[in-house]
């Protein structure tokens, strides 16, 4: 099953609106969360890494006060799309590292967001 | 700051025949994990393989395989007996292990897009 939930899967709101989306790590404690933005037939790009309990590192480019990062918890962090515009439409995707020895990147399943 | 390439943006295979995605990265580390990921119409992301760079063995798993070739920073997969559920986006990704503030970090390639004729 999943180990790591991402919600909502599907947003459809009007220009202006801000919208938060949730990554939790289900059956692990992750310390870092990172989050990835994608086009349609294109690759993942980096947006951020979530620390918990600090700041999250942005990617160059990635305007902070756009995208705002919290990772309160040690299986919660979340992204909140601030004032969403059209351009912001895309794919956004959360995984969370699993520290233990050999234990693989988890993903969860992805938002769908699309900014009328 | 490491970069990975993946220089077929499409290719395509009939069923139960082989077929082999190139990727090749570069980095300056001797410390790192290799991956290939598999996204299908749905876009969740399925780890398919994984290589760690200190392991000389190439890595398999079932009908998977990789050619790692670590002096020249190349990292292929071989698909063996390919079945129409193969098809899909996959991902060649690398993650250093060098710890600090790019630990965990994911670096994708551009991606092939990958058909399965019947």
């Amino acid at each position: 099953g999943a180990v790591v939930s991402q919600h909502p899967s599907r947003v459809i709101c009007k220009s202006g609106t801000s919208v938060k989306i949730e990554c939790r790590s289900l059956d692990f404690q992750a310390t870092t969360m990172f989050w990835y933005r994608q086009f349609p037939k294109k690759s993942l790009m980096l947006m951020a890494t979530s620390n918990e309990g600090s700041k999250a590192t942005y990617e160059q480019g990635v305007e902070k006060d756009k995208f705002l990062i919290n990772h309160a918890s040690l299986t919660l962090s979340t992204l909140t799309v601030t004032s969403a515009h059209p351009e912001d439409s895309s794919f956004y995707i959360c995984s969370a590292r699993d520290l233990r020895a050999e234990k693989p990147q988890h993903f969860g399943d992805g938002t769908r967001l699309s900014i009328l | 700051a490491q970069t990975v390439t993946q220089s077929q943006p499409e290719m395509s295979v009939q069923e139960a025949e082989t077929v082999t995605l190139s990727c090749t990265y570069d980095t300056s580390e001797s410390d790192y994990y290799l991956f290939w990921y598999k996204q299908p119409p749905s876009r969740q992301m399925i780890l398919v393989i994984r290589q760690e760079a200190y392991k000389q063995q190439n890595a398999t798993e079932n009908r998977f395989s990789v050619n790692f070739q670590k002096a020249a920073k190349s990292f292929s997969l071989k698909i063996s007996d390919s079945q129409l559920g193969d098809a899909a986006m996959y991902f060649c990704a690398y993650r250093s292990d060098a710890g600090g503030t790019s630990y965990g970090k994911l670096t994708f390639g551009q991606g092939t897009i990958l058909t399965v004729h019947p």
